[in-house]
């Protein structure tokens, strides 16, 4: 168990909806990742955000947004969404290792897109 | 394109072979991760390397970068079922973000 929580672990949806993903990210780390993950793009870095400020911004569809709060839980935020939006969505903590950031996934929300 | 490329794309062998998986990097690298997936899961962490030279282990895998190639291998001895997965190379290049190769698929055959 890494400590990172994500929710809902799935999620069924139509075209054209809205839906909000959650991560609760491990006691003290600041920073959560978002990525999303398909078959044919491999793990997409989305975006990235450190005690509530966005930091790093990756290939985010403009649909899609995010945001950190106060408490440090993030969401992510999909709408109009489409048939090749079906994937499954990763958030991280992190923490600092010298120069570089050890991440710590949760186990992911899996979205059905019909 | 990808940043950082992955080889082979898949790999089958037979339980007790060895293994090595590539990464190579198109940016200079600041620092090299290896994860292993399960599938439909989330990504555990394997190793860190933040030094060119640098090699690590962890039980039978054995982790090495070379930064003046950009480029990293990991390498699985004696493989057996449990290391089955797809494993994935991540790296720091600059500016806050750590990006991910497009994994390697292993399957283990008993």
């Amino acid at each position: 168990d890494s400590g990172v929580t994500q929710t809902p672990k799935h999620l069924i949806t139509a075209t054209g909806q809205r839906v909000t993903l959650r991560c609760s990210p491990r006691s003290g780390d600041l920073s959560v990742y978002w990525y999303q993950q398909s078959l044919d793009q491999g793990l997409q870095f989305l975006i990235q955000y450190y005690n509530g400020e966005e930091r790093a911004k990756g290939n985010i569809l403009e649909r899609f947004s995010a945001q950190q709060f106060p408490d440090l839980h993030s969401e992510l935020n999909l709408s109009s969404l489409e048939l090749g939006d079906s994937a499954l969505y990763f958030c991280a903590s992190s923490v600092f290792v010298g120069e570089n950031e050890k991440l710590f996934f949760g186990s992911g929300t899996q979205l059905s897109v019909l | 394109s990808q940043e950082l490329e992955q080889s082979p794309q898949s790999l089958i062998v037979q339980e007790g072979k060895n293994l090595t998986i590539n990464c190579t990097s198109s940016k200079t690298l600041y620092g090299l991760y290896w994860y292993k997936q399960k599938y439909g899961e989330g990504l555990i962490f394997l190793m860190m390397l933040q030094k060119g030279g640098e090699e690590k282990s962890h039980e039978k895998i054995t982790a090495k970068l070379d930064e003046k190639k950009q480029q990293s291998s990991l390498h699985i001895t004696a493989s057996q079922p449990s290391h089955a997965g797809i494993y994935l190379c991540g790296a720091n290049t600059g500016g806050f973000k750590t990006i991910f190769g497009a994994g390697t698929r292993l399957f283990v055959k008993a």
